[in-house]
């Protein structure tokens, strides 16, 4: 257990509503990352952030915005949800080079989004 | 985006049978990855590799970095019906912040 949780865990709104997706970490890992799961695309990097108010974007980033005012949380904003950002979001934590000298990642429990 | 090509995309093996799975790239990565996926639930990291060549175990599973360090490789032994899910590589280009994965091995295990 990573210490990650996500909220909502499901979520159903309208196209054009802005939906805010929150991350919660409990270790004060530096890096947090938000992706979104579809089929056939597995796992794509939306944004990511390497510390308070340090953020970078990712592959699929258009229409999403990310916050991170304080380290154990990391926001997702759909500015205005259209159909196609109807996924499964996962929120993960890059803990510290681990004692391998390796670097690893662990996922929270994700947030089913329903754009109707 | 990097592409990591997995395979294969499913398999449907008979409880007991061990089970191959591979994920290659285009691009050498210093670090892999492989982790499992239930239902409704967030991927579970199995096993990190990062050395080329390198063999490690986590109970039945067995990955392998690859040599040419393009590619990786999971094995299950004894599959068992809690087997069943989907198996994601990923891997991480130098000392980069970004992790790619692979587009998943659905694996269904037969009583």
């Amino acid at each position: 257990d990573a210490g990650i949780t996500q909220s909502p865990r499901h979520k159903v709104t309208e196209t054009g509503t802005p939906v805010t997706l929150r991350c919660h970490q409990t270790e004060n890992h530096r890096y947090m990352y938000w992706y979104r799961q579809d089929p056939g695309h597995g796992l794509r990097l939306i944004h990511y952030s390497y510390g308070v108010k340090d953020t970078d974007k990712g592959e699929v980033s258009d229409g999403y915005s990310v916050s991170r005012s304080k380290t154990e949380d990391f926001l997702l904003t759909l500015e205005s949800a259209t159909s196609s950002q109807t996924s499964v979001y996962f929120c993960a934590i890059k803990p510290g080079l681990g004692g391998d000298g390796g670097e690893t990642q662990y996922f929270g429990p994700g947030t089913r989004l329903l754009v109707l | 985006g990097q592409q990591l090509n997995q395979s294969p995309q499913s398999m449907f093996i008979q409880e007991g049978e061990d089970v191959s799975m591979n994920c290659t790239s285009s691009s050498i990565f210093n670090t892999w990855l492989w982790y499992k996926q239930d239902p409704g639930e967030g991927p579970v990291l199995l096993i990190a590799l990062y050395k080329a060549g390198e063999l490690t175990s986590n109970g039945r599973l067995t990955a392998q970095f690859g040599i040419t360090r393009k590619d990786s490789f999971l094995n299950i032994s004894a599959s068992i019906p809690s087997d069943v899910g989907i198996y994601f590589c990923a891997g991480q280009l130098g000392t980069g912040n970004q992790f790619y994965f692979g587009t998943g091995t659905s694996l269904t295990v037969i009583p």
